[in-house]
Parts: structure tokens; C-alpha cells; sequence
């Protein structure tokens, strides 16, 4: 089962930041937060993770609270080809495998 | 570098039939999962290889079995299709199998069951 929360669905003017939420209150303290997003059909596209620290690459950035029970994704500049559904995952350490939940669908309005 | 090649992309089968899908992995790759995805149930973990073993299966009935071959190529086999096994069918590749290691997926195979 998911261990995580997110938005069913959130809106986002093109070139601002899109700021994705998510919940996992039942971390543990070696699972990882990863995030993938899944444009209409395709495949699933990796997009950052974390442990404990901030991570940046050239997509997004993730935040990850201190006490590491929430996250957010951020996309500094919003554009068209970001709407997708947006995956938070935590990854367990029983299994390897992703438990992709319900994710948010965002939809970047021109 | 070549991402994860999955074949066919489409495919129509006939309840009671079989099918066999490939995914070959990113050079390197050793690691290899399946997923399905349906509207329904969305994206559900099948099972994933790790030089050539099992490593973890799904909850999925025995109809659906896999196997992954020297060269890290992968393939999954469906037997005595259902309607129900109509879906999208993803692969994913990884260096390895820890966990602080991201997942490449494919395109997927489309599989309809008539």
C-alpha cells in the first residue's frame, strides 16, 4: 500500500512555481522519497529523491521536512509540457518495488 | 544512451491465449521490474529480476510469471488471458537493486484482451 498523501488534482499559471505537497507521516528512517510524474500514457519519468537533505537537479527541486513526514516537489518555472500526474513515493525497504499511489494531476494553465 | 525498449507497444489477444512481453534494459542495467497499469488499480508492482533471479513478486496470480536472462533482457508471460489482464504493461530498469537508485522506466506494451 502507498505510504503517501498528495492532492488529487492542483493548477498552476505557466512560468510560476509549481509547489507539489506530500504526506508521509509513516516514514521510516531509511526510506527513501522518491517523485515521478507520467505524462497521458507514456511511461512513468524519474524526477528527483531524497533521504533526508534537499535535493536540486536540473528538473526540480525537493524539499524534505526535519522531521521527514512531508515533502514538496518544486518546478521553479511551470511550463505546458509539465502537466502530468505527479507520483510521490516512498520507497520501503521491505520489497524494492514503488508503491505508486493516487498521485496529483497537474495541469499548467497558459 | 538507449533508454528501456519494450516490445511490442501494442498488442491484441484473445481471452484464454498467452503472451509473452520483452523489455530490454538500459546497457548496464541489471535490475528489472514490471508493472501494470489499469484505470482502476493504477500502477501495481508485478515482480522484479536481479541477475537472472527473482527478487520479489507481487500480488498477482500465477497466470503471470516472468524471467530474466544473462544479458539482463527481460521478458513477461501472461497465460489463459482474462479481460481483465487488459492494461498498460510497464518495465523498468536499474544499475541495481538498492534503494537509493531511481527506476528508468519504458513506454510500456499496451495489451487488449477481446
Amino acid at each position: 500500500d502507498a505510504k503517501t498523501t498528495q492532492p488529487t488534482s492542483m493548477d498552476c499559471a505557466e512560468g510560476r512555481a509549481a509547489n507539489l505537497p506530500c504526506n508521509h507521516s509513516t516514514i521510516s528512517g531509511n526510506e527513501y522519497v522518491y517523485w515521478y510524474r507520467q505524462i497521458h500514457s507514456q511511461g512513468p519519468q524519474y524526477i528527483i529523491h531524497g533521504l533526508k537533505n534537499n535535493e536540486t537537479n536540473e528538473m526540480a527541486s525537493l524539499i524534505i521536512t526535519e522531521d521527514r513526514k512531508s515533502s514538496t516537489l518544486i518546478l521553479p518555472h511551470a511550463t505546458l509540457r509539465d502537466t502530468a500526474v505527479y507520483y510521490c513515493i516512498v520507497r520501503t525497504n521491505t520489497g524494492n518495488q514503488f508503491y505508486f499511489g493516487t498521485g496529483t494531476s497537474l495541469t499548467v494553465i497558459p | 544512451k538507449a533508454g528501456v525498449t519494450q516490445t511490442p507497444r501494442y498488442l491484441i489477444k484473445t481471452r484464454g491465449q498467452q503472451v509473452t512481453l520483452s523489455c530490454s534494459p538500459i546497457s548496464g542495467h541489471r535490475s528489472v521490474s514490471w508493472y501494470q497499469q489499469t484505470p482502476g488499480q493504477g500502477l501495481q508492482f508485478l515482480f522484479e529480476y536481479f541477475s537472472e533471479t527473482q527478487r520479489n513478486k507481487g500480488n498477482f496470480p500465477g497466470r503471470f510469471s516472468g524471467r530474466q536472462f544473462s544479458n539482463s533482457r527481460s521478458e513477461m508471460n501472461v497465460s489463459t488471458l482474462e479481460l481483465g489482464d487488459s492494461a498498460l504493461y510497464l518495465c523498468a530498469s536499474s544499475p541495481t537493486t538498492g534503494m537509493n537508485y531511481g527506476y528508468t522506466f519504458g513506454s510500456g506494451t499496451r495489451l487488449t484482451v477481446v
